[in-house]
Order: C-alpha cells, then sequence, then structure tokens
C-alpha cells in the first residue's frame, strides 16, 4: 500500500528565511505527487503537482517542489517566506488506478516576524 | 464558480443523535469525495462517488456511517447515533473524471467541524 511521510510536523522559521518541507513516499509504481496548503479554519487547495516531465515544479505563492525518483521524495520549498504563508501543508499521492489521494500527516509552517 | 459548499460550517450535537452533513460539489465535477479530519489520524478519505454512484466506500468507519449521491449537485454525510468519537472536521471534495488516471486536482470545501458531545 502507499504512504507518505511528512518529516516534520512543525517548522519555525523566521520571515524571508528560506524553508523546506520535506516529504517522502512509499510506492512500487509511478505516482504522482501534490502538496496541499490548509490556512486556519479552511479546507485544502492546491499548491502544486507533479504528474510527467520536468522534475521541478513551480506552484503558486512562490513555492515550488522536486520530484526525486531515486529517494522517492518530494520537498517543497520556497526561497523567503511571508507571515502569510503561516498554515499547514500537506503532501499527497494518488494512486494512479483509482485516482484516490493518500495524504501525509500535515507540516504545521509558523513563520514569525 | 462558488466552490464546493458545505452545510453547516459547525454542528454540535449530543450522543446518540442523527447528524447529516450536506455538500455541494463544483458544477460540472463528476467525481465527489468525503474525507474526515483529526488530530490523531489525519485526513482519511472515507468513500468516494463517480457519476453519483459510490465507487469506494472502504474507509467508511462503521454502519453508523452512511453516505448519499442522489444528483450531481448534491451529497450527504450521515452518523446515526453519531458518537463522542465522531467529533472531527468533514471535508467534501470534487474533481473533474480522471483524465490523466489521478492526476486531477480535487477543490476541497470548507469543511464541517462536528463535536459530539
Amino acid at each position: 500500500a502507499q504512504s507518505v511521510t511528512q518529516l516534520d510536523s512543525q517548522v519555525p522559521v523566521f520571515e524571508e528565511a528560506p524553508v523546506e518541507l520535506r516529504c517522502n513516499y512509499s510506492s512500487s509504481v509511478s505516482v504522482y505527487l501534490f502538496w496541499y496548503v490548509q490556512y486556519p479554519n479552511q479546507g485544502l487547495q492546491l499548491l502544486l503537482k507533479y504528474l510527467s516531465g520536468s522534475t521541478l515544479v513551480k506552484g503558486i505563492n512562490g513555492f515550488e517542489a522536486e520530484f526525486n525518483k531515486s529517494q522517492t521524495s518530494f520537498h517543497l520549498r520556497k526561497p523567503s517566506v511571508h507571515i502569510s504563508d503561516t498554515a499547514e501543508y500537506f503532501c499527497a499521492v494518488s494512486d494512479r488506478g483509482t485516482g484516490k489521494l493518500i495524504f501525509g500527516q500535515g507540516t504545521t509552517l509558523q513563520v514569525k516576524p | 464558480d462558488a466552490g464546493v459548499i458545505q452545510s453547516p460550517r459547525h454542528e454540535v450535537t449530543e450522543m446518540g443523535q442523527e447528524v447529516t452533513l450536506r455538500c455541494k460539489p463544483i458544477s460540472g465535477h463528476d467525481y465527489l469525495f468525503w474525507y474526515r479530519q483529526t488530530m490523531m489520524r489525519g485526513l482519511e478519505l472515507l468513500i468516494y462517488f463517480n457519476n453519483n454512484v459510490p465507487i469506494d466506500d472502504s474507509g467508511m468507519p462503521e454502519d453508523r456511517f452512511s453516505a448519499k449521491m442522489p444528483n450531481a449537485s448534491f451529497s450527504t454525510l450521515k452518523i446515526q447515533p453519531s458518537e463522542p468519537r465522531d467529533s472531527a472536521v468533514y471535508f467534501c471534495a470534487s474533481s473533474l473524471t480522471f483524465r490523466l488516471a489521478g492526476g486531477e486536482t480535487q477543490y476541497f470545501g470548507p469543511g464541517t467541524r462536528l463535536l459530539v458531545l
């Protein structure tokens, strides 16, 4: 069965600093990979996704992620964070056969002034 | 488009009562998903529909939970009888046909925060 591991439950960072949120997945077949963001008291919204092609994927709000097949990782990065980036971030893998999303446990990004 | 609409946004009920959560997907989307989010278990897929037909309900915790989709624009998730351990945030999401077999984006509603006393 597929699974997703987000290696950090909380990541505190100062405003304008770079950040990396780590995600590893386990799958024996090709997958699609997603990052979703959840702001307080809201639903999830898509940040970016990897389907095929270039391993560096750019998303909204200045985020990007790199797909690394050999390391089965899909880490999310932003070179300079803002207070408004404070939120919960979820990595997810899609089962190509069914389209079901398997989510990681989430990483809380806390941006401090 | 208004996005995925869920109601109510908050629900407080007593143990043993019936709870009905409602969802209106984005118009034209033919997949609908129900998720549950808790601190302990994170985001779990409960059930999903394709063209109003339940495809996979393996995530439904037990017989107390049921979901229906009588038409393309409405779905319900019902808990009867409710228990305190059902307290969670329940999300509905919708997406277009899986042309890329899983690559479509899911659009989430704002969620219903359920508290069972």
